[in-house]
């Protein structure tokens, strides 16, 4: 497809359970985002990569929150010992070039519920 | 830290009924963005904005950005059943590689 696409799109995890969600970006786009939507807010920055590289990490809230994106293409979130304040929904976001504001292009998102 | 406040929350439409929606920040912002998000769907880009004082229009729906570079506002015109949804304003954090923030929303729904 030529859009952003997320898997799974909604995942349901016991509390202590790990969880992965992947992200494929528009091929091609440099930038890569994770965004953190909670119930009723707006997106909320988690992570930042440039090709392989995760030069932004400032917004992941614990260091149970992982990511990475190997070969500049595909990235993986992942989250150790879900917590229940870890429900919500994981979007993906990528962009064409690097470097100050270009458009980002989102995923559908993965609705994870910790219960 | 730089946020970005969304009014109203949510408002109610008839169809035919223009809509009017606005966000404001403490602090400047360089960039203004609009996006709608449908349920189960991620944002998508309505409007951009880039200028102080630029006013941009995208079918029926408008867009001002600020002088003071501290606010805009959003517009759509004759609203049909399909502009449900929530609008976001965002803007990217300065300092940042292009992260976005984002306002809480505005939630359109349709008059019972």
């Amino acid at each position: 497809g030529a859009g952003v696409s997320q898997s799974p799109r909604y995942k349901v995890a016991k509390r202590g359970q790990d969880v992965a969600l992947r992200c494929d970006p528009i091929s091609g786009h440099v930038s890569l985002f994770w965004y953190q939507q909670a119930l009723g807010q707006g997106p909320e920055f988690l992570t930042y990569f440039q090709n392989e590289a995760q030069l932004d990490k400032s917004g992941l809230p614990s260091d149970r929150f992982f990511a990475e994106r190997p070969e500049g293409s595909v990235s993986t979130l992942k989250i150790q010992r879900t917590q229940q304040e870890d429900s919500a929904v994981y979007l993906c976001a990528s962009s064409l070039a690097a470097g100050s504001y270009n458009e980002q292009f989102f995923g559908p998102g993965t609705r994870l519920t910790v219960l | 830290g730089q946020q970005l406040n969304q009014s109203p929350q949510s408002m109610f439409i008839q169809e035919g009924e223009d809509v009017s929606m606005n966000c404001t920040s403490s602090s400047i912002f360089n960039t203004w963005l609009w996006y709608k998000q449908d349920p189960g769907e991620g944002p998508v880009l309505l409007i951009a904005l880039y200028k102080a004082g630029e006013l941009t229009s995208n079918g029926r729906l408008t867009a001002q950005f600020g002088i003071t570079r501290k606010d805009s506002f959003l517009n759509i015109s004759a609203s049909i059943p399909s502009d449900v949804g929530i609008y976001f304003c965002a803007g990217p954090r300065v300092r940042s590689q292009g992260n976005l923030i984002f306002g809480k929303g505005t939630k359109l729904s349709v008059k019972p």
